[in-house]
């Protein structure tokens, strides 16, 4: 049982919006930690994709962009790609844990 | 550019104790936070520790406090993780992980992103 929950799974078809979201708590979002967002892609290492809730590093496409709102966050992709498919990752700091937290995953699907 | 390549991982015994190294290069290692993170098979990702840029902090995740060791050599670009009393919940992918924050502290350290990851090692403990 991760600490920030995301939906397990979510899909799309090729050109439409989906929107992946990362609920936390109190003791981490809830209290103004930062979100960050990991692309990973099959058999491969996870990729940095937005830092600090809405900020993209040099090389990210700007269909990517998030979001964060109370103790929750959002990663927007829009225009999607098949090569968008991957497994989405939400990261912040835990205050009660004192340490780094991660979501549970989101699995994208390009339909 | 910036690499970071993980030592060789393999299978172990329950009980026994294993040590894998981050090779790092194309950043002034010095500088910056490490990390590793693991990741069971087919499961999600799970941070384990952190050691601070000038190697007097360190942090663990409570799953490995008391049996993992985190320690870095600045001098040869280095990063280490020293897995003791390994259990067969410990099997996973571990990565080493950069932070993007310049000589942090080691509380921004843990709350800055991880701007880049290494390839990672597969550690399987099993009888």
């Amino acid at each position: 049982q991760s600490v920030l929950t995301q939906p397990p799974s979510v899909s799309g078809a090729p050109g439409q919006r989906v929107t992946i979201s990362c609920t936390g708590s109190s003791s981490n979002i809830g209290i103004g930690y930062d979100v960050h967002w990991y692309q990973q892609l099959p058999g491969t290492a996870p990729k940095l994709l937005i830092f600090d809730n809405n900020n993209r590093p040099s090389g990210v496409p700007d269909r990517f962009s998030g979001s964060r709102s109370g103790a929750s966050a959002s990663l927007a992709i829009t225009g999607l790609q098949a090569e968008d498919e991957a497994d989405y990752y939400c990261q912040s700091y835990d205050s009660s844990l004192s340490g780094v937290i991660f979501g549970g995953g989101t699995k994208l699907t390009v339909l | 550019q910036v690499q970071l390549v993980e030592s060789e991982g393999g299978v172990v015994q329950p009980g026994r104790s294993l040590r894998l190294s981050c090779a790092a290069s194309g950043f002034t290692f010095s500088s910056y936070g490490m990390h590793w993170v693991r990741q069971a098979p087919g499961k999600g990702l799970e941070w384990v520790a952190l050691a601070s840029y000038d190697e007097t902090k360190q942090s663990y995740a409570d799953s490995v406090k008391g049996r993992f060791s985190i320690s870095r050599d600045n001098s040869n670009n280095r990063l280490y993780l020293q897995m003791n009393n390994l259990r067969t919940e410990d099997t996973a992918v571990y990565y080493c992980a950069k932070t993007d924050l310049k000589h942090c502290s080691s509380s921004s350290c843990l709350q800055s992103s991880f701007d880049f990851w290494g390839q990672g090692t597969l550690v399987t403990v099993s009888s």
